[in-house]
């Protein structure tokens, strides 16, 4: 049983396309991220929704758009997409981060997306 | 501001041999220090975190850390590395005060176990 599921596993496409991720984690968990991990392996949040509701937003561009219609779900919408938008995104999820003992993350596999 | 620096790019043990894998952070409070493993084309997995009490802590695969406040450091263990142990490990670190569960994570550091 997939704890956090991510589709597609790879995503290429064109500058300037308008692309979608998926997420879904089926561990009850109440918050969810996304992350981008570059060609170097850095690893930076992009965002982080708790019951709806945006907590994080870090300075990523206003193409980047995550959307939860339910709690197990948070998916990335990218606006006109550029070349340097190309990384690893992966999705995870935690239990309530005011319960010290449940603030582990779990991550989805990653969606490597190549803008060419 | 919290930081976390990892400051080996890699790391070359033989197996059988101890590794270590270095992690210093800064934080304004308290920290939540956590270290994840990346294996090849997966995602990122939990192997133990620091939230309090004892300095060391043990996790999954064999893996331990010791928490140590005055030198700011979360350095990563193992008695006895195994070829299997050969991924990315990273070290991320919270501030006990930052209620929206940001993880900051080091830069990784690449671990190569040579039979």
């Amino acid at each position: 049983d997939t704890a956090v599921s991510q589709t597609p596993k790879y995503l290429v496409t064109q500058m300037g396309n308008d692309k979608s991720i998926k997420c879904e984690q089926n561990l009850g968990h109440d918050t969810m991220y996304w992350y981008k991990q570059d060609s170097k392996k850095f690893l930076k949040i992009m965002f982080s929704y708790n019951n709806k509701e945006l907590i994080i937003n870090e300075t990523v561009p206003n193409r980047f758009s995550p959307k939860s219609p339910d709690k197990a779900h948070l998916n990335l919408h990218i606006n006109s997409l550029e070349l340097g938008d190309s990384a690893v995104y992966f999705c995870a999820s935690s239990q309530d981060p005011l319960a010290a003992h449940y603030n582990e993350q779990f991550f989805g596999p990653g969606t490597r997306l190549t803008v060419l | 501001a919290q930081s976390v620096a990892q400051p080996e790019d890699q790391v070359n043990v033989a197996e059988g041999n101890p590794l270590t894998v270095k992690c210093t952070y800064s934080v304004s409070g308290n920290p939540y220090l956590f270290w994840y493993v990346q294996y090849p084309n997966r995602g990122l997995q939990f192997l133990l975190k620091y939230i309090t009490g004892d300095n060391l802590v043990k996790g999954s695969y064999g893996f331990e850390a010791e928490f140590n406040k005055s030198q700011t450091s979360f350095h990563l263990k193992k008695p006895s590395a195994l070829v299997s142990d050969s991924a990315l490990y990273f070290c991320a670190v919270r501030d006990m005060n930052n209620a929206g569960n940001m993880l900051t994570f080091g830069g990784g550091t690449r671990l190569m176990v040579k039979p």
